[in-house]
């Protein structure tokens, strides 16, 4: 069956430290690919995207995310990690992208980052 | 720029009471709207989408149902609540054509 495995619930890293969410799908062609962050009770925040072409995308808050086609898998990263990025991650594809796609987007179960001072 | 506003921002209702939550969209015309529950450990469940006014269409058969009566305006509801149907509801629209969604601050639902 399609789907979009997170497979770490829970991670904690220190402050200053460096981050590596894993997110890894099951489709047969590269779907469109997206990291969210969610804050305690908001809505979600678009991370950054991945459509085609560098495979290594940058994105706001100063993560990034590296698509590997023959892993299946889009890991978020962030080379040293802030108190205020404590929050909940998101990974989400679309599956039907580039066949007239309503965007109906695919979302992992979310993966919650705590920070340790 | 465009803005997405959904109220209320909390919610408690009995088993069996009525719902209606509402979700529009600032600064876009003719926008995809959608609707996603998401329970605790379970991610996020796409509900309902729309292409149009009037135009809704279901991802999974449940107790809820959405209208779209105005370009701009997402309404989801139900007839009875049930207490699985606690959660928080989180709306999102989308350039159509776009594939990027953007989140409103959603609405804690908590069926007593």
């Amino acid at each position: 069956a399609q789907s979009v495995t997170q497979p770490d619930i829970h991670i904690t890293v220190s402050e200053g430290a460096s981050l590596e969410l894993r997110c890894n799908y099951s489709y047969g062609a590269t779907p469109y690919l997206f990291w969210y962050v969610q804050s305690p009770g908001q809505g979600l925040q678009l991370l950054l995207k991945y459509f085609s072409g560098d495979t290594l995308v940058q994105g706001i808050k100063g993560f990034e995310a590296e698509f590997k086609r023959s892993q299946s898998s889009f890991n978020l990263m962030k080379p040293s990690v802030h108190w205020s990025d404590a929050a909940e991650y998101f990974c989400a594809v679309d599956p039907f992208a580039y066949g007239g796609s309503q965007g109906n987007l695919i979302f992992g179960k979310g993966t919650k980052l705590s920070v340790k001072p | 720029s465009q803005t997405i506003h959904q109220w209320p921002a909390t919610l408690v209702q009995p088993v069996g009471s009525p719902l209606s939550l509402e979700c529009t969209v600032e600064g876009t015309s003719n926008p995809n709207l959608y609707w996603y529950r998401q329970a605790a450990g379970r991610g996020l469940q796409l509900l309902f989408y729309s292409v149009g006014i009037g135009q809704i269409s279901s991802e999974v058969p449940q107790n809820l149902s959405a209208s779209r009566p105005q370009d701009r305006q997402f309404i989801l509801s139900s007839k009875k609540l049930l207490l699985s149907d606690s959660g928080f509801y989180l709306c999102a629209w989308s350039v159509s054509g776009n594939y990027e969604q953007y989140f409103g601050p959603g609405t804690r639902l908590t069926v007593t």
